[in-house]
């Protein structure tokens, strides 16, 4: 069965530096990637998302993401975080055994902004 | 589009008392999603439906849980004889499907606390 890991609970980072959340899983087949944010009392909204061809994704809010089949990684990125990016982080895969989109969520990463 | 829209968003129930959500997906969307979140989680797949068929259901989902989606529209979420266990949040989500990538939308969720 497909897994996916986020190494770190918690991450710190000063307002306008960069950022990378690391996201590792495991599946059989090529993945579907995908990454969601989620604010205190918001659902989760996605982030961008991974199928096929180009390894560099954009999403939304200046955040991209990078494919490597090579270290079964997919680990988020923005060049300059400001504070309104403080929420937590969640990576998921497509579920590989069923026709319906199900995904298996990784345990998050909660970033926190300092002034 | 009003987005899928859960209900209530708190709930505070006795051990042993029956709780039942509501959740209102984007009026398109055929697909109809349940998942869980407890606290430090990421959320866990419970249970699907396309259109008005429960198409699959984790082995989260109790006997005591029951959901249904009874015209293809809205769904409902009960939990029968609560136990202090079934504290989390539960997330609703809806897609569209048909579309190579298909894309979930989450609502905010209800947070059930169980005395």
């Amino acid at each position: 069965a497909q897994s996916v890991t986020q190494p770190d609970i918690h991450i710190t980072v000063s307002e306008g530096a960069s950022l990378e959340l690391r996201c590792n899983y495991s599946y059989g087949a090529t993945p579907y990637l995908f990454w969601y944010v989620q604010s205190p009392g918001q659902g989760l909204q996605l982030l961008l998302k991974y199928f096929s061809g180009d390894t560099l994704v954009q999403g939304i809010k200046g955040f991209e993401a990078e494919f490597k089949r090579s270290q079964s990684s997919f680990n988020l990125r923005k060049p300059s975080v400001h504070w309104s990016d403080a929420a937590e982080y969640f990576c998921a895969v497509r579920d590989e055994n069923n026709a319906g989109n199900m995904l298996t969520f990784g345990g998050g990463t909660r970033l926190m902004v300092k002034p | 589009d009003t987005g899928v829209s859960q209900n209530p968003r708190h709930k505070i129930t006795k051990r042993g008392q029956n709780v039942t959500f509501r959740c209102d997906p984007i009026s398109e969307h055929n697909r109809l999603y349940w998942y869980r979140q407890t606290l430090g989680q990421g959320p866990e797949f419970l249970t699907y439906f396309q259109n008005e068929a429960q198409l699959e259901k984790s082995r989260l989902l109790s006997d005591r849980f029951s959901a249904e989606r009874p015209k293809g529209s809205f769904s409902t979420l009960e939990i029968q004889r609560t136990e202090q266990g079934d504290s989390a949040m539960y997330l609703c989500a809806s897609s569209q499907q048909g579309l190579r990538i298909e894309k979930l939308f989450f609502g905010s969720g209800t947070q059930l606390s169980v005395l």
